[in-house]
């Protein structure tokens, strides 16, 4: 079974663009759960969408949005980046159960 | 403070040590927990996972969950080199939303 992709693996923005993210979840998982992991915060949770609806949010500004399609895939997206925004963005599927939370591999988002 | 504390290390231990990993946590309402593993340059992997108080022994890792004094536990017996990773603990009130600690990171020594 192929586990959780995202795309892409890299990627280097300046300061006031923005920036789309993508998932893949594992097939049948139709949960997908968005973090952010910096050396000084650790992972913090951004939000989880179950059936194309956001189901969770944490505690980020609104310039951190999602979407997750009918084919359970989702998109996260930040507007106006900042340099704090630099990152390592996982998505995480999930088939129902904290027991079965997949994290994929990251994407590495640098803001100059 | 952060719902859920942990000492970010590093940790260094010699190869077949036993390794002792700690969390605190401050929400009572958290009934989810987990310990995942973290290699560089990679996503972090589930190890353990426990509902509610408790141990949970899985080969050499040993999971323990004391919700009176909100504490959570991993241990690794015979560590091995190829456990030299970060480790973090997560708890949550829901399976969807799980708080995560900083990490620790820990290396083993051959």
């Amino acid at each position: 079974k192929a586990g959780v992709t995202q795309t892409p693996r890299y990627l280097i923005k300046t300061r006031g663009q923005q920036v789309t993210l993508s998932c893949s979840p594992i097939s049948g998982h139709r949960s997908v759960s968005w973090y952010q992991q910096t050396p000084g915060q650790g992972l913090q949770f951004l939000f989880e969408y179950f059936s194309e609806t956001q189901r969770n949010k944490g505690n980020f500004p609104g310039r951190f949005s999602g979407r997750q399609f009918s084919n359970s895939r989702s998109e996260m997206n930040v507007s106006t980046l900042e340099l704090g925004d630099s990152a390592l963005y996982l998505c995480a599927s999930n088939s129902g159960g904290a027991d079965t939370q997949y994290f994929g591999p990251g994407t590495r988002l640098t803001v100059l | 403070q952060k719902e859920v504390e942990q000492d970010p290390g590093p940790l260094s231990v010699p190869e077949g040590a036993i390794v002792s990993l700690n969390c605190t946590y401050s929400n009572s309402a958290f009934q989810y927990f987990m310990w995942y593993r973290q290699y560089s340059r990679k996503g972090p992997e589930l190890l353990m996972y426990t509902y509610s108080s408790g141990n949970k022994e899985d080969g050499r890792f040993t999971a323990q969950v004391d919700k009176s004094s909100k504490y959570i536990s991993l241990f690794i017996r015979d560590s091995q080199p190829s456990d030299s990773a970060t480790y973090l603990c997560a708890g949550g009130s829901s399976a969807s939303k799980i708080i995560f600690g900083s990490g620790t990171r820990l290396s083993i020594r051959p």
